[in-house]
């Protein structure tokens, strides 16, 4: 089975703070992709990735950024956190143009 | 962009009952699965189903998708089976996937 690991299972950070998001995958999937829940609001896109140093935004990208330099890691980058981006944030993978979709376990983010 | 509606919103049963929850979708598909997200938050895949039937345990799904529904049956629920249940499509030329707004199930023991 496709296994997508993500680093944190909770954090809490301080209003202001660097963030980074670690998502890995361990299937060589092409796509990847961090997207936000938050309650009434479902599953939203941030940023996805379809190679190593691609990428491209999603429905929400403002206050995030991204990085894949190896196909196995997308990292999430939140430059100053603020309170808004409480959340939980899910990482997924996928193989080709319609392969079916991995999620990690989720990091809930508390930004205080 | 395509629409995927699903139904009902919440349902709540008791332990041993079935249920069947419902898909439908605007546009053809090339892709749709069925996950279930756990009180934890994690979201499970459970199928891989554009089209056809497909059967896992006390789960099963069926997609139509030349009328552009799919369908989820639980049988004999139990109480692990509580969480919310989405959907979600790829249809056209893109890979991401739409997702519904999924259904909130509560199975009491």
């Amino acid at each position: 089975d496709v296994k997508v690991t993500q680093s944190s299972r909770y954090l809490v950070k301080r209003t202001g703070e660097k963030v980074f998001l670690e998502c890995v995958q361990d299937m060589d999937h092409e796509n990847m992709f961090w997207y936000r829940q938050d309650p009434g609001l479902g599953l939203r896109l941030i940023y996805f990735s379809y190679d190593v140093k691609m990428k491209e935004k999603g429905d929400i990208p403002e206050g995030y950024s991204v990085s894949r330099e190896k196909k196995e890691r997308f990292s999430l980058i939140l430059e100053s956190a603020s309170t808004n981006q409480t959340s939980m944030y899910l990482c997924a993978s996928s193989f080709g143009g319609y392969g079916g979709y991995t999620f990690g376990s989720g990091t809930r983010l508390t930004v205080v | 962009g395509i629409q995927v509606e699903q139904s009902p919103p919440d349902l709540i049963l008791q332990e041993g009952a079935n249920s069947t929850l419902r898909c439908n979708f605007s546009d053809s598909v090339n892709n749709l699965q069925w996950f279930h997200q756990n009180p934890w938050g994690q979201l499970i895949n459970l199928f891989y189903i554009p089209s056809g039937t497909k059967q896992n345990g006390r789960l099963s799904a069926t997609t139509v998708a030349t009328e552009r529904y799919s369908l989820l049956y639980i049988s004999s629920s139990q109480t692990t089976d509580s969480g919310v249940y989405f959907c979600a499509v790829i249809s056209g030329g893109s890979y991401i996937p739409t997702f519904g707004r999924g259904t909130s199930l509560i199975v009491h023991p």
